[in-house]
């Protein structure tokens, strides 16, 4: 069946710029994660959502990120003025609740 | 959460079985062990996860100790497709399992 899907999957921006990055959860999934990853690291939590409430956002960087989950199924984050340091992939990750996580093919953001 | 100790890294011969080892201490008595796996330029995916049972899958097997304080991921036949950084992680079984990776263990499979 069709696992997490992200969009695009490379994103080059300019300092200052905004960007929005788009996940398509699995069919059904009630919890949704969005992760940082930095080169050579591993993942790092961003925030949670449970169906449309945003229950998590203590992994956000800074409040030029957002994430919103309007309707409980595609979630979108937003970053807004970009620095070099946002450069990462963000990973976004999806789960019934409990049980196993799964993971889309996550975003490569480059801030030039 | 529970934290984790892994190697670093490890070689493994293909074909040979490849056993990672994962420390947790300080587990508790509602916390599950769950490994994950990441390929290069690939999102994490999920392998196996257990409670205090031995556990196999068509992926891998998962042997964790009577105390619950380590436990060993075993991949029975290693390929080249294994090599990939392996993730021990401790979590609650809650809706809220934001997951902690930590560094994991660099697994490399040697033709």
């Amino acid at each position: 069946g069709a696992g997490v899907s992200q969009s695009p999957r490379y994103k080059v921006a300019k300092r200052g710029q905004d960007v929005a990055l788009r996940c398509d959860p699995i069919s059904g999934h009630v919890s949704l994660f969005w992760y940082q990853q930095a080169l050579g690291q591993g993942p790092e939590f961003l925030t949670y959502f449970q169906n449309e409430a945003q229950l998590d956002k203590s992994g956000l960087p800074s409040d030029r990120f957002f994430a919103e989950r309007p309707e409980g199924s595609v979630s979108t984050l937003k970053i807004q003025r970009t620095q070099q340091e946002d450069s990462a992939v963000y990973l976004c990750a999806s789960s019934l609740g409990q049980g196993p996580t799964y993971f889309g093919p996550g975003t490569r953001l480059l801030v030039l | 959460d529970a934290k984790t100790t892994q190697p670093t890294s490890m070689d493994c011969a293909e074909g040979r079985a490849a056993n990672l080892p994962c420390n947790h201490s300080t587990i508790s008595g509602n916390e599950y062990v769950y490994w994950y796996r990441q390929i290069h330029s690939q999102g994490p995916q999920y392998i196996i996860h257990g409670l205090k049972n031995n556990e196999t899958n068509e992926m891998a097997s998962l042997i964790i100790t009577e105390d619950r304080k380590s436990s060993t991921l075993i991949l029975p036949h290693a390929t080249l497709r294994d090599t990939a950084v392996y993730y021990c992680i401790v979590t609650s079984e809650t809706g809220a399992n934001n997951l902690f990776f930590g560094t994991g263990t660099r697994l490399t499979v040697i033709p």
